[in-house]
């Protein structure tokens, strides 16, 4: 069965360093999605992807974030000059078009930033 | 702004059991709502979609309801099982200024734990 698939799976970073973290929706998907979860907090909504550009963003994705399709496949959140308070789980996610809008998740991916 | 709200936060049950967990949102102008399992440590995994046109949707033992006007839906779990001990999450489908379905909104999810 298709599913969406996020690297690394863990990442530790220094404070103002720059990460980038990866996700393979699943094929065929057009509507691509961040979101992130602070350890014990709700998942928040970062930001969506449509036809290669962002359809939606929330108030946490400042300019410090932004997101690309590099290709026809991988789909990248890029964190300029990571904070503290950037360490989360960041979760990626997928749903073929309007007329079947269910989300998929990846596994995430564990961001820590020292 | 839309709010999503879960009760109880965290639940304990004997196997066998049926139960029903609880969904409230403040604003009914949705595209949608989903639940979720999370296990701990790890991601999200879709149970049942409800489009804001439906009632209720079925997946095995699981039912999913929703009633837009007085903003709650529920999950109803059939004979619980210890492999359903897992948070379940809550979230609803706003939409976006195109009028296409936007953003996924979270409750903070109910922890249920099925004992043997």
């Amino acid at each position: 069965e298709p599913e969406v698939t996020q690297t690394p799976s863990h990442q530790v970073t220094q404070m103002g360093q720059e990460v980038i973290l990866r996700c393979v929706p699943i094929s065929n998907h057009l509507y691509f999605y961040w979101y992130r979860q602070i350890l014990g907090q709700k998942v928040e909504f970062l930001v969506s992807f449509y036809n290669n550009e962002i359809s939606e963003k929330s108030e946490i994705f400042d300019d410090q974030f932004s997101v690309e399709r590099p290709d026809g496949s991988n789909f990248t959140l890029k964190i300029r000059s990571t904070k503290l308070e950037d360490s989360a789980m960041y979760f990626c996610a997928s749903s073929p078009g309007l007329l079947n809008n269910e989300q998929f998740f990846g596994p995430g991916t564990r961001l820590t930033v020292l | 702004k839309q709010e999503v709200t879960q009760i109880p936060a965290a639940l304990s049950v004997p196997e066998g059991e049926n139960l029903v967990l609880n969904c409230s949102f403040t604003d009914s102008a949705i595209y949608n709502l989903q639940w979720f399992r999370q296990d701990p440590g790890k991601g999200l995994t879709s149970l049942l979609l409800i489009q804001s046109s439906q009632r209720e949707q079925t997946s095995g033992r699981l039912n999913a309801s929703l009633d837009k006007s007085s903003g709650r839906s529920t999950l109803y779990i059939a004979a619980s099982q210890p492999g359903d001990s897992a948070t379940y999450l809550c979230a609803v489908g706003g939409m976006n200024y195109g009028g296409s379905q936007g953003n996924l909104i979270f409750g903070k999810g109910t922890k249920l734990s099925v004992k043997p």
